[in-house]
């Protein structure tokens, strides 16, 4: 079974300056996809940044970049010119992209890293 | 595209009834996933349904289940409710389910008395 680690519960960042928060997984799959969501205080979870296994290159979006080490299992956010609101919880994700019947429309979650920025 | 939208937005039972929350997918999306999201547990997959079909499913009792409508609208249910059920019940749609993006709803927050 694929798992999700967040090791870091809380973290936070001055503003304009960068922070990274860690995330690992564990899986025997080769082909999976993997994501950084950001909940804000509303509840409502976002979709910060996508990375798909099999691409070498690390995914951007704007002031989001990850770190992607397969061989590490290691899938780290990046951001840049921290903004106050970028302040939320954020959750790694994994999806296998298997189509077995175990695998379909379901995300693994790690336990969330809570971003605390500062002005 | 309107985003997904899930109703009520909150919620408040008492032990032994059941609720029923409901999932709206962005338009043209047929996979719906729900999730539970509680302090102790993080966020946990409950079941997916594309075509008014269980794809699949976690590890949650049968007090737990759903449907899917033909316009790929989506409900849960839990019956017989627990002080433990309390939580923020998510719901995602998707194109197909396969490799594409999931896309959150607000949640229904779930207060059992």
């Amino acid at each position: 079974a694929q798992t999700v680690t967040q090791s870091q519960p809380e973290m936070s960042v001055q503003e304009a300056e960068t922070v990274t928060l860690s995330c690992t997984y564990d899986t025997s799959e080769s082909d999976y996809y993997l994501f950084w969501y950001k909940q804000p205080p509303s509840r409502q979870m976002i979709l910060v940044i996508r990375q798909e296994a099999y691409k070498q290159q690390n995914a951007t979006e704007n002031r989001f970049s990850v770190n992607f080490q397969k061989a590490a299992k290691s899938f780290s956010l990046k951001i840049s010119d921290s903004q106050l609101g970028d302040a939320a919880m954020y959750f790694c994700a994994y999806r296998s992209a298997s189509h077995g019947s175990g695998n379909t429309g379901k995300l693994i979650f790690g336990q969330g890293t809570t971003l605390q920025v500062k002005p | 595209k309107a985003g997904v939208t899930q109703t009520p937005r909150y919620l408040i039972k008492t032990r032994g009834q059941q609720v029923t929350l409901s999932c709206s997918p962005i338009s043209g999306h047929r996979s719906v996933s729900w999730y539970q999201q509680t302090p102790g547990q993080g966020l946990q997959f409950l079941f997916e349904y594309f075509s008014e079909t269980q794809r699949n499913k976690g590890n949650f009792p049968g007090r737990f289940s759903g449907r899917q409508f033909s316009n790929s609208r989506s409900e849960m249910n839990v019956s017989t409710l627990e002080l433990g059920d309390s939580a923020l019940y998510l719901c995602a749609s998707s194109l197909i389910g396969g490799r594409e993006t999931q896309y959150f709803g607000p949640g229904t927050r779930l207060l059992v008395l």
